[in-house]
């Protein structure tokens, strides 16, 4: 049974660092792109970062670019996300999934969220 | 961005077919998939490239639609069926999500 489960949430103060983390299980890891995804309080889901297999690419959307970063330790069957300067608008519910194929392919498992607040 | 565009809810009765609607503000050739989201849960796949159905996804589900124009429908709706539906397109960059269709039961 796959199965991803996040860790790391919490509340942090504007400007600063959080790392979240996916234990991931049930599946040969190290096969599939991994991604994050974030939902915002009664809101709607936003893609937030993919990664490939190796780690060797990433991809991200512009309104996390050069903030967030997503890693992977495939010998842990692992992902992470390292957020830097967190803002307010960062506030949600974030959620690691998995891609069936390369990037271009849905979010086939996801787990059951993480919450982040950010605030003063 | 792709905005993709949802009507906010839906109102059906058990046993009717309902239809979902998602359009696109710019073609994304068949790279549109649907998500299934109860209260307090994590989404769940139920459509991938528009018309495939996902595994484990009863056959009361199916997609259609290619370029801007995409439904999910829902022929008969069960009282399980009650939650918000997401349109994902994976075509360009950035990936996005539709705001959502509520889906209750009346």
């Amino acid at each position: 049974e796959v199965q991803l489960v996040e860790s790391g949430g919490g509340l942090v103060q504007p400007g600063r660092s959080l790392k979240l983390s996916c234990a991931a299980s049930g599946f040969t890891f190290s096969n599939y792109y991994m991604a994050w995804v974030r939902q915002a309080p009664k809101k709607g889901l936003e893609w937030v970062a993919t990664i490939s297999t190796s780690g060797s690419r990433t991809y991200y959307p512009d309104s996390v670019k050069g903030r967030f970063t997503i890693s992977r330790d495939n010998a842990k069957s692992s992902l992470y996300l390292q957020m830097n300067s967190l803002k307010s608008e960062d506030t949600a519910t974030y959620y690691c999934a998995r891609h069936p194929g390369a990037i271009t392919t849905p979010f086939d498992y996801w787990g059951q969220g993480v919450m982040v607040t950010v605030s003063s | 961005d792709t905005v993709l565009t949802q009507s906010p809810a839906l109102a059906v009765s058990p046993g009717e077919r309902v239809s979902i609607s998602c359009r696109a503000s710019e073609g994304v050739n068949s790279y549109m998939h649907w998500y299934q989201q109860k209260p307090g849960q994590q989404p769940k796949l139920l459509i991938y490239k528009a018309s495939n159905l996902a595994s484990g996804v009863p056959a009361r589900f199916s997609g259609s639609g290619s370029g801007t124009d995409f439904t999910l429908t829902i022929d008969p709706v069960e009282a399980d069926d009650t939650a918000t539906y997401f349109c994902q397109q994976s075509w360009n960059d950035p990936r996005t999500f539709g705001g959502g269709t509520k889906l209750e039961l009346k």
